[in-house]
């Protein structure tokens, strides 16, 4: 059964701090991993899509990487600033049954 | 604007009341889905469409019931809403392609079930 697992769950960090959320799942036969963002109460909004026979992805001040063969996604972001502050969520696309798994998230706040 | 579309966005109702939470999407995805989201469970799905009249459980499918006459749209059913399904839900849809498509998600739903 495939997991998805994101560390750490909050972080804390200044203002134009270099920061690198990670995501780890157990089960590599997936069609991609995709990396969301989510405001309290809100829906989600997806930032990067990293197809499995992709390494990596860049969009603007946002960096996702992924190694399928050690199961890890890390998600990198340059300069973060006080409205990166959000939940960051990642979502693996399992080829198994088309399901979508996600991570429980990780809390980010960038403080002025 | 390419969106998918759920109503209505927040709905308190009483122990078993049936109800419909709609979804529609218009980028002629094929692959739509449903999830709940609670605190410290994170996004659980609870059914999904590869297409049209083809549906399927997901991982917390009880209680719930969903449907797909058309394409565009994915209606979420409650026939008898119980306190426990008290969450924030959330569809979402995707191109079959799922190698080289990723999901696009609506605004959610915030059930309250008294």
């Amino acid at each position: 059964k495939q997991e998805v697992t994101q560390i750490p769950a909050a972080l804390s960090v200044p203002e134009g701090e270099n920061l690198v959320l990670n995501c780890s799942f157990t089960d590599s036969a997936i069609y991609n991993l995709q990396w969301f963002r989510q405001d309290p109460g809100k829906g989600l909004t997806s930032l990067l899509l990293i197809q499995s026979s992709q390494r990596e992805q860049t969009s603007g001040r946002l960096n996702a990487s992924l190694d399928k063969s050690s199961g890890r996604s890390t998600l990198y972001i340059a300069a973060s600033q006080p409205g990166d502050s959000a939940t960051y969520l990642c979502a693996v696309a399992h080829t198994g049954g088309f399901k979508t798994i996600f991570g429980a998230g990780t809390r980010l706040f960038v403080k002025a | 604007e390419a969106q998918v579309t759920q109503n209505p966005r927040y709905l308190i109702t009483v122990t078993g009341k049936k109800l419909t939470v709609t979804c529609s999407q218009n980028m002629n995805h094929e692959y739509m889905s449903w999830y709940r989201q609670d605190p410290g469970l994170g996004l659980r799905q609870i059914y999904y469409s590869m297409n049209v009249e083809v549906t399927d459980k997901g991982d917390v499918p009880e209680g719930y019931k969903v449907s797909r006459k058309e394409k565009r749209n994915f209606p979420l059913i409650l026939e008898s809403p119980s306190p426990n399904q008290t969450s924030l839900y959330f569809c979402a849809s995707s191109r079959s392609d799922r190698a080289n498509y990723g999901y696009t998600f609506g605004s959610g739903t915030r059930l309250t079930v008294v």
